[in-house]
């Protein structure tokens, strides 16, 4: 499975757009890129899939340039409960079960 | 919104007791999985159960480790002997579909093992 990096803290004001980068050089030809949200003492939550150029849901946006060797999670004019940590994942689909975590970017957002 | 529950919320245990974690999926599901996250560390996966059977296990899986599915609603992670570094949160997922795709966790179950 690709390594993924991203930073490890980001802090934001509410209101403001907030862009989350994540590094994945050697993403496969089959991976899909995945993002997850935890918050403290809880599950992570599913937020955003893709595999090219750009997702768009209720939540959040995912930008995927043409390499695919990087990706970026917009999320919309934050709140504080937006306060959490966010994981990029990249993996195949359909070819394993398992979610492989990494340390996350935990994004502050303050009033 | 149908959702993943699990109990109990909190379990302490002493050393080298056996617990047993419960998890009720989401009704359609198929898929079943468990992590845990120790206390600051990343999310690590467990185990994943289909069919009755594990699909795919972690190194940390080991023999103190088993699932089941007992009654065909619950999916159970059972905990031999536990020890100190058992210590941690551990969520149970399910998907309708195996996939690198969206897992829905449940709310975890805080493991203290004393």
């Amino acid at each position: 499975l690709a390594k993924t990096t991203q930073p490890i803290s980001m802090d934001s004001y509410e209101g403001q757009e907030v862009n989350i980068t994540c590094s994945h050089n050697n993403i496969a030809t089959n991976d899909y890129i995945t993002w997850y949200q935890q918050f403290p003492s809880q599950g992570p939550r599913f937020i955003i899939q893709g595999y090219k150029t750009k997702v768009t849901n209720e939540v959040a946006s995912l930008f995927i340039p043409a390499d695919r060797k990087s990706s970026t999670l917009s999320l919309p004019r934050v709140s504080l409960s937006d306060t959490a940590v966010y994981y990029c994942l990249v993996g195949v689909g359909g070819n394993t079960d398992k979610l492989i975590f990494g340390t996350g970017t935990r994004l502050q957002v303050f009033p | 919104e149908p959702e993943v529950t699990q109990t109990p919320s909190h379990q302490v245990t002493q050393m080298g007791q056996e617990v047993i974690l419960r998890c009720v999926p989401i009704s359609n599901h198929l898929y079943f999985y468990w992590y845990r996250q120790i206390l600051g560390q990343k999310v690590e996966f467990l185990v994943s159960f289909y069919n009755n059977e594990i699909s795919e296990k972690s190194e940390i899986f080991d023999d103190q480790f088993s699932v089941e599915r007992p009654d065909g609603s619950n999916f159970t992670l059972k905990i031999r002997s536990t020890k100190l570094e058992d210590s941690a949160m551990y969520f149970c997922a399910t998907s309708s579909v195996r996939s690198y795709n969206e897992q829905f966790f449940g709310p975890g179950t805080r493991l203290t093992v004393l």
